[in-house]
């Protein structure tokens, strides 16, 4: 079974600043990956597919890259909508899907 | 516009069952395969359960196979999942989710809670 690691668990920054988020296979994934951002009270919402594509209506500041085992997601700009938490989502095993603890982004 | 809604959640004691469903509209929902996902309150998301457009595959997380049964009426533009033999740690948030033209969830359903106590 492959297991997913996000890092850090918390992050905390200002409007305006850079996010890198961290996410690690524990076997490679290849490029079946994806990210999905969910708000308090809110269902997840998908961002970034296949490592690097976004998805319908992602503003251009989401990017994902990486393959095999380590993965990014960057937000160059952090806006206050922005603050939520992350999580990533492989389907290398497919139909069996497996979901990261998820990253938190807290305004500083 | 695509739209998922659940609905059926409620509280029920262990050993108990509850049947939750998802209304979807705005897209041809029989050829699109299905998910349910769930979250445990303040934890992070679980994958439960996948069908086919047809019904003709389902599968399961092992946390739930033998107690949870997922199915679908396409002419109804409706999902399903029976829970039995519910216990505590099954309370959180049910989520259905579309498996898009790009394989992964999107979108998603709002979620219905299942709360499991005595």
């Amino acid at each position: 079974e492959i297991v997913l690691t996000q890092s850090p668990a918390t992050l905390s920054l200002s409007p305006g600043e850079r996010a890198a988020l961290s996410c690690r296979a524990s076997h490679s994934v290849s490029t079946y990956l994806a990210w999905y951002q969910q708000k308090p009270g809110q269902a997840p919402r998908l961002l970034i597919y296949d490592a690097s594509k976004r998805a319908t209506g992602i503003p251009a500041r989401f990017s994902g890259s990486g393959s095999g085992t380590d993965f990014t997601l960057t937000i160059s700009s952090l806006e206050p909508e922005d603050f939520a938490v992350y999580y990533c989502q492989h389907r290398s095993n497919w139909p069996k899907f497996t979901f990261g603890p998820g990253t938190k982004v807290l305004i500083k | 516009e695509v739209h998922l809604v659940e609905s059926g959640g409620g509280l029920v004691k262990p050993g108990g069952s509850l049947r939750i469903s998802c209304a979807a509209s705005g897209f041809t929902f029989n050829t699109y395969s299905m998910n349910w996902v769930r979250q445990a309150p303040g934890k992070g998301l679980e994958w439960v359960s996948c069908i086919s457009s047809t019904s003709s595959y389902t599968y399961y997380a092992d946390s739930v196979k033998g107690r949870f049964t997922v199915s679908r009426d396409n002419t109804n533009n409706s999902l399903f999942l029976e829970m039995n033999s519910l216990r505590a740690e099954d309370t959180a948030v049910y989520y259905c989710a579309r498996d898009d033209d790009t394989s992964w969830f999107d979108p998603w359903g709002q979620g219905t809670l299942v709360t499991v106590s005595s």
